[in-house]
């Protein structure tokens, strides 16, 4: 069956630490790949994606994430967090082809201390 | 662009009653749209898959007679929630993935379902 983890459940960090978020997914075929945040009271905003191409993207607000197909996985970086990156961070994935469903893991939430 | 509304952002109603929340995509057309639900502190849950023009499809495990989805138009899909019960209590999100476009979603606010 498709899912996806994320093992670090929650995160605090101090302003200025880098951050790495592991998401790690299995799936047999091709796969598009997605970072949201969700900023506490507010809706989900995409990050960044991976469709093809370079494996490195580079998202909004800094933060970039680097698809290793051989290890499934789909780590978020930044290297300097400040206070309000404090949210919520979700990992998705979803096939290249048919139902368009995502298969979302369990989150993350980060706290920044200032 | 692509903005994603959801009404009510919030509501409460008694035990039995039928509650409908609306799902617009407001600068764009969406084929399909997707109902989640999200408990307290976890990730959210895919209940259905709605399709412009046609019949939504739910997820194992979830009612469909319970979860009404109506996808009427490329702008609007609705979810009624009827005969509901205090364990409906929830936050329900919507998203839209814009027609012909990638597959990327796009998320609605939310609505928090309160059933006392």
């Amino acid at each position: 069956a498709q899912s996806v983890s994320q093992h670090n459940h929650h995160v605090i960090l101090s302003e200025a630490a880098s951050l790495e978020l592991g998401c790690n997914y299995s799936y047999g075929g091709t796969v598009n790949l997605f970072w949201y945040v969700q900023y506490p009271g507010q809706h989900l905003q995409l990050l960044l994606k991976y469709f093809s191409g370079d494996p490195l993207v580079k998202g909004i607000k800094g933060f970039e994430a680097e698809f290793i197909k051989s290890k499934f996985s789909f780590n978020l970086r930044k290297p300097s967090v400040q206070w309000s990156d404090t949210a919520e961070y979700f990992c998705a994935v979803t096939p290249t082809s048919g139902t368009y469903k995502y298969i979302f893991g369990t989150g993350t939430r980060l706290k920044v201390l200032a | 662009g692509a903005v994603v509304s959801q009404h009510p952002s919030w509501v409460i109603c008694k035990s039995g009653t039928s509650v409908k929340i609306e799902c617009r995509s407001l600068d764009f057309q969406a084929t399909t749209m997707f109902w989640y639900r999200q408990f307290p502190k976890q990730s959210l849950m895919l209940m259905a898959t709605s399709n412009e023009g046609s019949k939504a499809t739910y997820e194992q495990g979830v009612e469909k007679d319970k979860f009404l989805i109506n996808h009427a138009s490329l702008t609007l899909s609705t979810l009624t929630v009827t005969s509901a019960h205090p364990e409906d209590s929830s936050f329900y999100i919507c998203s839209a993935r814009v027609a012909g476009g990638p597959n990327t979603q796009y998320f609605g606010p939310g609505t928090r379902l309160t059933v006392l």
